[in-house]
């Protein structure tokens, strides 16, 4: 069945430090491809998506790309903040219904 | 209300008790989903409901699990006989169902189940 894998946690970053967080995918078909952000306290909320291979997503000073050859869509940002400190989600869709599939989630911890 | 809202926030049960967690979804939202987030693990689907279809209930855990969604609007979680590994936070979330593929959900803040 169809599958979403990250990168484990916790990832500890300095300010200013740059970030990938891998996110590999299994899915029959052309899978719409999602990362959601929980902050401390908060809700689950999307923070970028790419619905066609060789999208982009990008938001807040991070990006994606959907590489359908590697089946992955692994997050990045140039230089990350205290306040980007959150967990993280990958997840796809296939269906028309919405129905998301997870990651188990990274958390990001970023130190002044 | 402009988002998800889901109650309570936080539920205390003894092991054996029946718990009822509620959701309202934001107006409009024609789709409504029930996601569980145990301590060190991914969102796990429960349940689906989609307008008037038949819901998905491929991801309810057990038959101690059933939703319900009344009137197409709010929908109520039941866990009966809780046993201490429905510990969790669940997570109820919304969606337009009228943009095909793009899949975006709009959650709750969730309700975090404690089973003692």
């Amino acid at each position: 069945g169809d599958s979403v894998t990250q990168m484990e946690g916790p990832v500890t970053l300095s300010e200013e430090a740059f970030l990938t967080i891998n996110c590999t995918y299994t899915a029959t078909g052309y899978p719409s491809l999602f990362w959601y952000v929980q902050y401390p306290g908060e809700g689950l909320q999307l923070l970028l998506k790419a619905t066609k291979a060789d999208d982009k997503g990008s938001n807040k000073g991070f990006e994606a790309t959907y590489r359908k050859e590697t089946t992955s869509f692994h997050l990045e940002k140039g230089s990350v903040q205290v306040s980007d400190s959150a967990v993280y989600f990958c997840a796809l869709s296939r269906s028309n219904t919405g129905k998301l599939i997870f990651g188990q989630g990274t958390t990001l911890q970023v130190k002044p | 209300g402009a988002g998800v809202s889901q109650s309570p926030s936080n539920k205390v049960t003894e092991k054996g008790k029946d718990v009822e967690l509620r959701c309202d979804p934001i107006s409009g939202h024609t789709a409504l989903y029930w996601y569980r987030q145990s301590l060190g693990q991914g969102l796990e689907f429960l349940i689906y409901f989609q307008g008037n279809s038949a819901p998905d209930k491929s991801g309810l855990p057990s038959d101690r699990f059933s939703a319900e969604r009344t009137g197409g609007s709010v929908s109520t979680l039941t866990i009966q006989r809780t046993q201490q590994e429905d510990s969790a936070v669940y997570l109820c979330a919304s969606y337009t169902g009228t943009s095909g593929r793009t899949g975006e959900l709009f959650f709750g803040e969730g309700s975090r189940l404690t089973v003692l």
